[in-house]
């Protein structure tokens, strides 16, 4: 059973207001990860995490930033939202010994509207 | 450039017959490959795992057959039930990588009673 939350599940906001993203993981991983996810797309890596104090980028360029100041918080924010930052939000968790890891578990998403 | 394709957007099957998706990918440095289940409005929720020294995995109704030499794998549901109906991601890692997933767009699976 996977223990990765996020909140809000779903947020509603103006353009140009600052917004954070909260995600959290109970089950000690190092690895974290923020997805964005457009209906019928794939889900693109926009930022990750290895560990505490450490970030990157991902593959899809995104305006968000993070941070990873305790192994199981790692919080998104984007400044200035704009209707282009409407989207799907998905938090992921990796770290489990067997299989490298690699698994992800992942949270239930927070469902952007900017408008 | 996308290096994990899902060619078909939708897939549509009758309940207890099977399910077939596939996946195919560009990147030859993957060597684990993923399969995601999704609901609206939900995560995705970790399906069954194959790595790359293996052709073959099953859990159950699930099986994930890998052609390395092809570049293709695919997922069989069988029987295929009614909640089965989701999106099924493939994703595909690479230990050179940090084993960071790569996504394919999805295939919605509807299994009609």
């Amino acid at each position: 059973e996977a223990d990765i939350y996020q909140t809000p599940r779903y947020l509603v906001i103006g353009t140009g207001k600052k917004i954070t993203l909260e995600c959290s993981q109970t089950m000690g991983h190092d690895k974290m990860y923020w997805y964005q996810q457009d209906p019928g797309m794939e889900l693109h890596l926009i930022h990750y995490s290895y560990g505490v104090n450490s970030t990157e980028k991902g593959d899809l360029s995104s305006e968000s930033t993070v941070s990873r100041i305790r192994t199981e918080h790692f919080p998104l924010t984007l400044e200035s939202a704009r209707p282009s930052h409407t989207s799907q939000y998905l938090c992921a968790s990796s770290g489990g010994i067997g299989n490298r890891g690699t698994e992800a578990f992942f949270g239930q998403g927070t469902r952007l509207t900017v408008v | 450039d996308q290096q994990v394709k899902q060619n078909s957007p939708s897939l549509s099957v009758q309940e207890g017959r099977i399910s077939i998706l596939n996946c195919d990918y560009t990147n030859s440095m993957f060597d684990y490959f993923l399969w995601y289940k999704k609901y609206p409005a939900e995560g995705p929720t970790f399906l069954i795992s194959i790595s790359s020294i293996k052709d073959k995995n099953e859990d159950g109704r699930f099986t994930v057959f890998l052609n390395k030499s092809a570049k293709h794998l695919s997922l069989h549901i069988v029987p295929s039930q009614p909640g089965d109906s989701a999106v099924y991601f493939c994703a595909a890692s690479a230990e050179t990588s940090g084993s960071r997933l790569t996504f394919g767009e999805g295939t919605q699976l509807t299994v009609n009673p």
